[in-house]
């Protein structure tokens, strides 16, 4: 019965470096999203993500950022030349097969982002 | 555009009693799902509760209800008997049932359960 499972819980990176986000989702689900998180904020969506299929990524800033979803092994959200604001909590949900409008997305532990 | 908007920063709830979290929302489309989340100091986010736009009643789950106002725009969530557990912050979302599904969530409630 294991949820979503995001790795690593905590990331600690050098302005400049590179971020390495990951995200399995739950057992039988397709669908992918990430979320982040700043200080005292709601969650702010980033991309959706279907198997090797990026269908919304309106929420993703245009440079830096990247996000995949392959065929084999979980999703991996990258974070390019790491600058202080990137610090955040990063969260990954998924939801079952059909993305119907009752489908409950499942959240992870997140990863908690902190650029030195 | 659609939005959530969640007014009270902070809440306080003497244990035992009932607590009720407001959520108000916004948007153009007919058909939608609405979310309250739990988010404890440990960091992760818990699922509460959903309703739906078409569901004709409100709501419920164990000790959480949502108090679904369609014309107003509100759902708020009703916590009852508040043990100290409950403390965290909440959050409500939104899913639109056109484009993508994405969640838009408030800016969260923190609430505190006091002994």
């Amino acid at each position: 019965n294991a949820g979503v499972m995001q790795n690593p819980r905590h990331l600690v990176r050098r302005r400049g470096q590179e971020a390495r986000l990951r995200c399995s989702p739950m057992k039988g689900h397709s669908h992918v999203y990430w979320y982040r998180q700043l200080p005292e904020e709601g969650l702010k969506f980033m991309v959706y993500l279907q198997k090797e299929n990026i269908i919304d990524e309106s929420g993703m800033p245009k440079e830096r950022f990247s996000a995949e979803f392959p065929k084999e092994g979980p999703s991996i959200l990258r974070i390019q030349q790491v600058v202080r604001g990137d610090s955040a909590a990063y969260f990954c949900a998924s939801s079952r097969d059909k993305a119907f409008i009752t489908d409950t997305q499942y959240f992870g532990p997140g990863t908690r982002l902190t650029v030195l | 555009a659609q939005k959530i908007t969640q007014t009270q920063p902070g809440m306080f709830v003497q244990e035992k009693e009932a607590v009720t979290l407001d959520c108000t929302y916004d948007t153009s489309d007919p058909s939608y799902g609405l979310f309250w989340y739990k988010q404890p100091s440990s960091g992760e986010m818990i699922f509460l509760i959903y309703q739906g736009s078409y569901d004709q009643q409100n709501a419920t789950e164990g000790r959480y209800s949502l108090n679904f106002q369609k014309a107003r725009k509100s759902a708020n969530l009703v916590i009852s008997a508040s043990q100290l557990g409950d403390s965290a912050m909440y959050f409500c979302a939104m899913r639109e049932g056109s484009g993508t599904y994405k969640y838009i969530f408030g800016t969260g409630t923190r609430l505190k359960v006091l002994a």
